[in-house]
């Protein structure tokens, strides 16, 4: 069946450093989108990506979708305490609604 | 309502014991999907509602596990005979519209441990 692949599992940088988290599909999607779940708490939506090669940006972080929406890419500029947590990317495949998560990328943040 | 609710957030139950968890999705939300999330693992899919119509519960674990959502609002999620494995966090999300495309909002989810 159709698998969200994401990478790193975890990452650990110093505070003001950059970050990017990676995501890869088997299959071509319809959409992606991201979630942020801080510790002990849900996944909170952050963005959706739609169309091949789209690039949105909120704040310090950039959300890019590949040319061929199989891949995805989260970067955020600058880390702050702030941004602890794991980012997950999940992909919709075609019209089914449910939403198919990679395994996350656990953010820590050292100040 | 202003989120989803679920309840409750915390469930122990003894291994053979039955569980019900219950699911308050935003009011007017056409869609409602129930997730597992094993410790340190992303959600995945369990079960998918449309109003009352439960359209795909292809990522049941077993027959263990059944659904409902009789008026198309509240949601419950019921495990029978509960075994360790079954230990995870249950989330519920709700979305607007009934395509496959919307924005999902997860409830705060209901840790189950079997002992």
């Amino acid at each position: 069946g159709q698998q969200v692949m994401q990478i790193p599992q975890y990452q650990h940088v110093q505070e003001g450093e950059d970050f990017t988290t990676y995501c890869n599909s088997s299959t071509t999607l319809s959409n992606i989108q991201w979630y942020k779940q801080r510790p002990g708490g849900h996944p909170v939506f952050l963005i959706q990506l739609v169309k091949s090669g789209e690039v949105k940006k909120q704040k310090r972080l950039t959300f890019q979708f590949g040319e061929a929406k199989k891949n995805s890419s989260l970067h955020i500029t600058a880390t702050q305490t702030t941004d602890v947590g794991t980012y997950f990317c999940a992909g919709h495949g075609g019209s089914q609604g449910n939403l198919i998560f990679g395994k996350g990328t656990k953010l820590s943040v050292k100040p | 309502g202003a989120g989803v609710s679920q309840s409750p957030r915390y469930k122990v139950a003894k291994r053979g014991q039955d569980v019900a968890l219950r699911c308050d999705p935003i009011s007017g939300h056409v869609s409602l999907f129930w997730y597992q999330q094993a410790l340190g693992q992303g959600p995945e899919f369990l079960t998918y509602f449309q109003n009352e119509a439960q359209l795909d519960k292809s990522g049941l674990p077993s027959d263990r596990f059944f659904a409902e959502r009789p008026e198309g609002s509240v949601s419950t999620l019921k495990i029978q005979r509960t075994q360790q494995e079954d230990s995870a966090v249950y989330l519920c999300a709700s979305s607007l519209g009934g395509g496959g495309t919307d924005t999902q909002y997860f409830g705060p989810g209901t840790r189950l441990t079997v002992l």
